[in-house]
């Protein structure tokens, strides 16, 4: 199973320039999150989203945008690239469906922006 | 606003002994979940046991246990017979369903497991 994708794993953009960190999952589920991680720091929730069509700001979701128009993709959108955005971006997943409501995480987006 | 809080940054313990890693939280909700994630040097994120609110068991997985004190909002990860592979960040969560769904996390306690 490949469970919560995330691409890509590494990205320089410089600043004012505009991506988007794709995540996908296969395991149906319908809460799906991002977060980022400074260095040594723990996880910030950026955005998140409880199911198809609906999504709701986190902690820091100034700078970001997302969108889930399938239960399976949750891209996350960077329109100006800022230095306080370089960081490591996780998506996970997880659902109340499940006995244990465990989320799983995609392998993280390193992130720099010069 | 609803946090989690660990408030060890960092934690050494020596191979074989136990070690008890602190976490509070805050909610005002009733219906919710705690977990203790690990994240090794691979950045990857691992489940190392979960608590259900309602439940007043405290959760147990092999060496890892918790101490869950609910009317104190403490959640506390006991590591017994510690092994080098423990070395890792460690991230306490809480999961909440009566209203917002959200996902939280604490800012990690670094632990240490020296030979």
């Amino acid at each position: 199973n490949a469970g919560v994708t995330q691409t890509p794993k590494f990205r320089i953009l410089k600043i004012g320039q505009s991506m988007t960190l794709q995540c996908t999952q296969d395991m149906n589920h319908n809460y799906m999150y991002w977060y980022r991680q400074d260095p040594g720091m723990g996880l910030k929730l950026i955005y998140y989203s409880v199911g198809a069509g609906i999504t709701d700001k986190g902690e820091v979701p100034n700078g970001y945008n997302v969108s889930r128009s399938t239960t399976e993709d949750f891209p996350l959108r960077l329109e100006l690239a800022a230095p306080s955005q370089t960081s490591v971006y996780f998506c996970a997943s997880s659902s109340e469906r499940q006995r244990n409501t465990e989320a799983f995480f995609g392998q993280g987006t390193r992130l720099t922006v010069v | 606003a609803q946090t989690v809080t660990q408030s060890q940054p960092e934690m050494s313990v020596q191979e074989a002994e136990t070690v008890t890693l602190s976490c509070t939280y805050d909610t005002s909700e009733n219906n919710y979940y705690l977990f203790w994630y690990k994240q090794p040097p691979s950045r990857q994120m691992i489940l190392v046991i979960r608590q259900e609110a309602y439940k007043q068991q405290n959760a147990t997985e092999n060496r890892f246990s918790v101490n869950f004190q609910k009317a104190a909002k403490s959640f506390s990860l006991k590591i017994s017979d510690s092994q080098l592979g423990d070395t890792a960040m460690y991230f306490c969560a809480r999961f909440t369903m009566d209203s917002s769904y959200k996902l939280i996390f604490g800012s990690g306690t670094r632990l240490l497991v020296r030979p």
